[in-house]
């Protein structure tokens, strides 16, 4: 069990172009979506913090504007880069949490390259 | 506040043993350790949730040390398949009651045949 899918595993896009992604709990239900981006060779900062029915929480520093999360039921959320710029490529990885505290479980991750 | 991870690096021949360590300047109230290999999510390895709490899965046991602050991970008898990058990750709370975990930078084990 704890099973999380993300999609689409990577994707390239232009400049300018927004980016959708979606991240989801196959076989149990989240309270809490965690989305992070991974630079290489680097750890994993996290941006945002997504409870079911209510705004995300973001870390200092992340702009809410240009990242935009949706969490529409207990298992879906979704991270919406909008006009993507290639400072933004990176990996970014979802993470989902039965309950806030215990073990995340992550998701495969998505390759961004902006060109 | 980023947990502290040691050592940087740690390369291994098969069979050999290895602790990475994870400590925090704040209280911990709880420790998960996950393992990422390169290109991939990381995995959830453990979670430690008391001090004094130690727990093992196959050859791969962690500790937690509340009083200390601090976290171990213990490989034993290292195989090809632990290489990877280890993180520790401590829980704080946040706005709304939730909880995020802050990782370490992480910890490169290279378990060479």
């Amino acid at each position: 069990g704890a099973v999380v899918s993300q999609h689409p595993s990577w994707v390239i896009c232009k400049s300018g172009t927004s980016v959708k992604i979606e991240c989801r709990s196959l076989d149990f239900q989240a309270t809490t979506m965690f989305w992070y981006r991974q630079f290489p060779k680097q750890s994993l900062m996290l941006m945002a913090t997504s409870n079911e029915g209510s705004k995300a929480t973001y870390e200092q520093g992340v702009e809410k504007d240009k990242f935009l999360i949706n969490h529409a039921s207990l298992t879906l959320s979704t991270l919406t880069v909008t006009s993507a710029h290639p400072e933004d490529s990176s990996f970014y990885i979802c993470s989902a949490s039965r309950t806030s505290g215990l073990s995340q479980y992550f998701g495969p991750g998505t390759r961004l390259t902006v060109l | 506040q980023q947990p502290v991870q040691s050592p940087q690096a740690v390369i291994l021949r098969e069979g050999e043993d290895a602790v990475i360590n994870c400590s925090s300047s704040k209280a911990l109230y709880s420790v998960h350790w996950y393992r990422q290999k390169h290109g991939e999510a990381p995995v959830f390895l453990m979670i430690l949730l008391k001090g004094g709490e130690q727990k093992g899965h196959e050859k791969i046991s962690a500790s937690f040390n509340e009083k200390k602050q601090q976290s171990s991970l213990y490989l034993t008898a290292s195989q090809l398949s632990y290489s990877g990058t280890y993180f520790c990750g401590t829980a704080q709370s946040q706005q709304g009651g939730s909880e995020k975990l802050v990782f370490g930078k992480g910890t490169k084990l290279t378990v060479n045949p």
